[in-house]
């Protein structure tokens, strides 16, 4: 149980288009759900964390406006990178949790996008 | 601010051989604690937690961490090591009511010796 995907896996894309990412749960319903960015060798960073029916929560330094996160229901959540540049280019990773607290997330396998 | 070190950045060791992945957490009160692990193509995947009580934690796949407050440290480690054992750890620390959000450390590679 607790299987989360993400779809695409990789994207390549043109600079100045616009991509989305899917985060789902499979088997659980979830209350939260947390988008990262990890780079080449590098950690996690958290880039922002969403509840279910509200507006996300960007960490800082995170432009909002670039970075649109959507979180429709307790199974979606989508991450929308805006007229992407080449300094986007990066590994996303989404996760999700059950509820607050100290319920455990549930990693997604990520999503390599490349931007020309 | 929180702070995750993992100061080894690669660890090599052979398959059978032991193996110790440290992990420093710096923190004023004493945060809940994780190890994730990364394995290509993979989401990570928990290996343990701790929160509170017994300081000794036992996880999946044949690892444990011990938490020691003295030395803020939750190295994690496993008597012998399987060459499917090589992938990617991360250390974790979430804040204690901070809504789940975690801080993740650098990262260890392991890389397991046939």
């Amino acid at each position: 149980g607790a299987v989360v995907s993400q779809h695409p896996s990789r994207v390549i894309c043109k600079s100045g288009t616009s991509v989305k990412i899917e985060c789902r749960s499979l088997d659980f319903q979830a209350t939260t759900m947390f988008w990262y960015r990890q780079f080449p060798k590098q950690s996690l960073m958290l880039m922002a964390t969403s509840n279910e029916g509200s507006k996300a929560t960007y960490e800082q330094g995170v432009e909002k406006d670039k970075f649109l996160i959507n979180h429709a229901s307790l199974t979606l959540s989508t991450l929308t990178v805006t007229s992407a540049h080449p300094e986007d280019s990066s590994f996303y990773i989404c996760s999700a949790s059950r509820g607050g607290g100290t319920d455990t997330q549930y990693f997604g396998p990520g999503t390599r996008l490349t931007v020309l | 601010a929180q702070s995750v070190t993992q100061p080894d950045i690669h660890i090599t060791v052979s398959e059978g051989a032991s193996l110790e992945l440290r992990c420093n957490y710096s923190y004023g009160a004493t945060p809940y604690l994780f190890w994730y692990v990364q394995s290509p193509g993979q989401g990570l995947q928990l290996l343990l937690k701790y929160f509170s009580g017994d300081t000794l934690v036992q996880g999946i796949k044949g690892f444990e961490a011990e938490f020691k407050r003295s030395q803020s440290s939750f190295n994690l480690r496993k008597p012998s090591v399987h060459w499917s054992d090589a992938a990617e750890y991360f250390c974790a620390v979430e804040l204690t009511g901070g809504g789940n959000k975690l801080t993740f450390g650098t990262g260890t590679q392991l890389k397991v010796e046939l």
